[in-house]
């Protein structure tokens, strides 16, 4: 079946540094895929999204390319800030009926 | 503005009691759902629905129930015959039944078993 499988947290890191968060999918066909971030105590928010193989996703200085050759939907970041200590959750749909998360990483930013 | 609102935030239930959590969207969304979000785990599909007066069992329905009377509205309630119902419940909507466009999530329900 369809799957999506992220990076285990905790990832800590300080201030300006590069993030990285891994993400891969198990899936037939060619799904959409989704990154969202959760606040503390909130719902998620769609962070970036790319629907066809090698479009870019980009949003608030995050990055994320679909990877068909190696299933992939890794997240990139080239400077993080403390405002971006959140959890961030890797997504696939192939339609509205069949969305599937991953189990979220826990994001820490130290000033 | 518009957005997906759940009432209460916090709730806190007795053991044995049903408890329904509110969802109400002005979006003009046809399709709805409600998830199940617990520590350390991605969010799980309780139930679905395409259109008023539909819905459908998602991957955990066992110990829920839904209703859809309205467009805007998708109520779920926590039965008694869920044996573990303390988790953050996350409803969410999308525009259409067969888009693969977004869901949209609301800001939440945290719900505690006392």
């Amino acid at each position: 079946g369809n799957s999506v499988t992220q990076m285990e947290g905790p990832v800590t890191l300080s201030e300006e540094a590069f993030l990285t968060i891994n993400c891969t999918y198990t899936a037939t066909g060619y799904p959409s895929l989704f990154w969202y971030v959760q606040y503390p105590g909130e719902g998620l928010q769609l962070l970036l999204k790319a629907t066809k193989a090698d479009d870019k996703g980009s949003n608030k200085g995050f990055e994320a390319t679909y990877r068909k050759e190696t299933t992939s939907f890794h997240l990139e970041k080239g400077s993080v800030q403390v405002s971006d200590s959140a959890v961030y959750f890797c997504a696939l749909m192939y339609n509205n009926n069949d969305m599937r998360f991953g189990a979220g990483t826990r994001l820490t930013v130290k000033p | 503005d518009g957005g997906i609102t759940q009432s209460p935030k916090y709730l806190f239930r007795k053991e044995g009691q049903n408890v329904t959590l509110s969802c109400e969207q002005n979006l003009n969304h046809d399709a709805m759902y409600w998830y199940r979000q617990d520590p350390g785990q991605g969010l799980r599909l309780i139930y679905y629905s395409q259109i008023v007066n539909d819905f459908q069992k998602g991957d955990i329905a066992e110990g829920y129930s839904v209703s859809r009377e309205k467009k805007e509205s998708f109520p779920l309630t926590v039965t008694s015959a869920q044996k573990n119902p303390t988790a953050f419940y996350l409803c969410a909507s999308s525009p259409d039944r067969d888009s693969t466009d977004t869901q949209y999530f609301g800001p939440g329900t945290r719900l505690t078993v006392l």
